[in-house]
């Protein structure tokens, strides 16, 4: 099944603990993203990926890193989580070449305290 | 840079009648315009898009016009079903732009009985 994956789909955390959220899309897309959705706010893109080793920043990057060492996943990484960053997060992927949907993991929900 | 404007907001429509939510966009090169349903706790799926080269598309009860000239396009859904009440995104973006969408607020639509 054609699918994107994230894990942990539901993160407590507290203030300046490293976090990893993980994920994984099994259509051999070239395009991934991480999407932070807020009250009000819709999607907002935090970093995006065209091909592996090739990352970019979105709108709001600041806080976030990640890394597309594989094709297949896209891991986002908080060095140091602050409540500001509590939302939920969504990954995206997309062929990019001859179809532009992307399609969206389950998302995850981070709580930081 | 291009910036996506969504109205309303919010949307609450009796059963049955029609459902209009319009975007305006401001990067007249811009050429690909989706709109994303996303329901309650789920993510954001592709459910309608159109390509400039086109003025107006349909789906059974969902279609979606373009006014290139006024920079504006909008969605419409008629005869609205209770499985209608979702937020519903939509999106701009240009074929030079890195695949990137360019994602409004949102509009909650809500279907009432």
């Amino acid at each position: 099944e054609a699918q994107v994956t994230q894990n942990p789909r539901y993160l407590i955390t507290v203030t300046g603990k490293k976090l990893t959220v993980t994920c994984s899309q099994n259509m051999n897309h070239e395009y991934m993203s991480w999407y932070r959705q807020d009250p009000g706010l819709g999607l907002r893109q935090i970093y995006y990926s065209m091909n592996v080793e090739v990352t970019d920043k979105g709108d709001v990057p600041e806080g976030y890193k990640v890394s597309r060492k594989e094709k297949r996943n896209f891991p986002l990484i908080l060095e140091s989580p602050s409540p500001n960053q509590t939302s939920l997060y969504f990954c995206a992927s997309s062929s990019g070449t001859t179809r532009y949907e992307q399609y969206f993991g389950p998302g995850t929900r981070l709580t930081v305290t | 840079g291009e910036n996506v404007e969504q109205h309303p907001s919010t949307l609450s429509v009796q059963e049955g009648d029609s459902a209009v939510i319009k975007c305006t966009y401001s990067d007249s090169a811009s050429n690909y315009f989706p709109w994303y349903k996303q329901e309650l706790g789920k993510r954001p799926q592709l459910i309608i898009d159109i390509r400039s080269n086109v003025g107006e598309k349909k789906d059974q009860r969902i279609a979606v016009t373009l006014n290139k000239t006024a920079k504006h396009f909008s969605l419409h859904i008629t005869e609205t079903q209770p499985e209608d009440s979702a937020v519903y995104f939509c999106a701009a973006s240009r074929w030079d732009s890195n695949y990137q969408l360019i994602w409004g607020a949102g509009t909650k639509l809500i279907i009432k009985p």
